[in-house]
């Protein structure tokens, strides 16, 4: 079955360190997105990449990286300039101009 | 600029009651996208419907129902007879034309919780 599939699903990081996330798809989407997600304020937008080895900032991009090396692939970097990056992140991919799917999440805490 | 509103943060029913969650949208195009989402306790978004601007005709799937109101930049969302399963985040979204930018603005959603 195509989908999007994030990795991983919990994931915990020390204070200074860089993590990255993983987001990978099988639908053959060209346009793919990174949101996060904080309680009550809905989802927002942080990159987003229409074609490989493109991307753009979004919303909230401070703090973070990504890379697009591959259609499939679409990894998000926090990096410890990030001071505040527990929270909720959603990866999406889309054929541009139609309907989003998203993929289950990762759960990103600072300790 | 967009921005989508969604001002029922929480909203709690009893089976089988019908529940209408509002949503309220600003854009200056003239051509968009509205969504609805669902977010259940899994973390996922389900698609629930997709609706061009140009559509104001109300859809129906099942026990969901939509009713687009462009005179008043309304989405709302209706669901009768409302189910445990229904219990979930509710998310309204609006997507500005394609001209490079595909982006989705997302309502701060609506709490959904069916009481049994």
């Amino acid at each position: 079955d195509g989908g999007i599939t994030q990795s991983p699903k919990y994931l915990f990081r020390k204070e200074g360190q860089n993590v990255t996330l993983s987001c990978e798809q099988n639908l053959n989407h060209d346009a793919m997105y990174w949101y996060r997600q904080d309680p009550g304020q809905g989802l927002r937008l942080i990159y987003y990449s229409q074609i490989v080895n493109d991307f753009q900032k979004g919303d909230i991009a401070e703090g973070y990286s990504v890379s697009r090396e591959k259609k499939e692939s679409f990894p998000l970097t926090v990096t410890s300039a990030q001071k505040n990056p527990t929270a909720f992140y959603l990866c999406a991919s889309s054929i541009i101009g139609r309907g989003y799917t998203f993929g289950s999440g990762t759960r990103l805490t600072v300790v | 600029a967009q921005k989508v509103t969604q001002a029922q943060t929480e909203i709690s029913v009893v089976e089988k009651e019908d529940v209408t969650l509002d949503c309220v949208y600003e854009t200056r195009d003239t051509t968009y996208y509205l969504f609805w989402y669902k977010q259940p306790p899994s973390g996922e978004l389900v698609f629930l419907i997709r609706r061009n601007s140009f559509d104001e005709q109300n859809e129906i799937s099942g026990r969901y129902s939509w009713n687009f109101q462009k005179s008043t930049s309304s989405f709302n969302f209706t669901i009768t007879a409302s189910q445990v399963v229904d219990s979930a985040v509710y998310f309204c979204a609006l997507s500005p034309p394609q001209t490079g930018a595909n982006n989705l603005f997302f309502g701060t959603g609506t709490r959904l919780t069916v009481i049994p």
